[in-house]
């Protein structure tokens, strides 16, 4: 069994739709990390959560860590968002960069 | 923007060729990491790097590979004979601080572009 599960795999979207990836892992967790992975491989941290949400810009991100799930918002969605999102969270008490990672959410945003 | 550099961006090799893949962490970082993710798969956590020593290895880094410092700048990833199965996508990361309460903790990493491993 993964210990962390990202649905959906695959998403095509219109442009201007708004988009949910999310999140479920089966650990105890210190922080659960969002990173984008640009088409050429390179990879970008978007949010680190331990609790509550964040915003910045156009993305959202939410954590329940009672439910173990999390999810990934991104609003007015633009084809510069087309990119493998990925889910990966730090177990407790490791050093946070030590990641458990999902296997990704490949969107796909047409214009 | 400080950014984290690894080079080369994409080695080809023989099967039971040492490697040295180099990466250049943002300069006031303090732990660094290595990451593999084999094509078409998820990424995999190799190895953590804190005061010149190995804090944390997974499964995967075996002897076969080895990690140093070896100047105060570079960090590199050393595959010693390498396999097919080594062919991936390497990356390297580096933070500040790696736990929270920690001074300079964000919780923010910092990947490279990745060197791409190809072994034939």
């Amino acid at each position: 069994k993964n210990e962390v599960e990202q649905s959906p795999q695959n998403l095509t979207a219109q442009e201007g739709e708004f988009i949910t990836i999310n999140c479920s892992y089966s650990v105890g967790i210190s922080a659960l990390h969002w990173l984008q992975q640009h088409p050429g491989g390179g990879i970008v941290s978007l949010f680190m959560l331990s609790s509550g949400k964040k915003k910045h810009g156009r993305l959202i991100a939410t954590i329940n860590i009672q439910e173990k799930h999390s999810s990934l918002h991104i609003t007015a969605s633009h084809p510069r968002d087309s990119a493998v999102y990925i889910c990966a969270v730090t177990n407790y008490g490791g050093s946070q960069g030590n990641l458990i990672f999902g296997k990704g959410t490949k969107l796909s945003v047409k214009p | 923007e400080p950014e984290v550099t690894q080079t080369p961006s994409h080695q080809v090799t023989q099967m039971g060729q040492e490697v040295i893949l180099r990466c250049v962490p943002i300069s006031n970082h303090l732990y660094f990491y290595w990451y593999r993710q084999i094509l078409g798969q998820k990424v995999e956590f190799l190895v953590s790097f804190y005061n010149n020593e190995i804090s944390e290895k997974s499964e995967i880094f075996d002897d076969q590979f080895s990690v140093e410092r070896p100047d105060g700048s570079n960090f590199t990833l050393k595959i010693r004979s390498t396999k097919l199965e080594d062919s991936a996508m390497y990356f390297c990361a580096s933070v500040h601080a790696a736990q929270q309460g920690l001074p300079g903790y964000t919780g923010e990493l910092f990947f490279g572009e990745g060197s791409r491993l190809t072994v034939l």
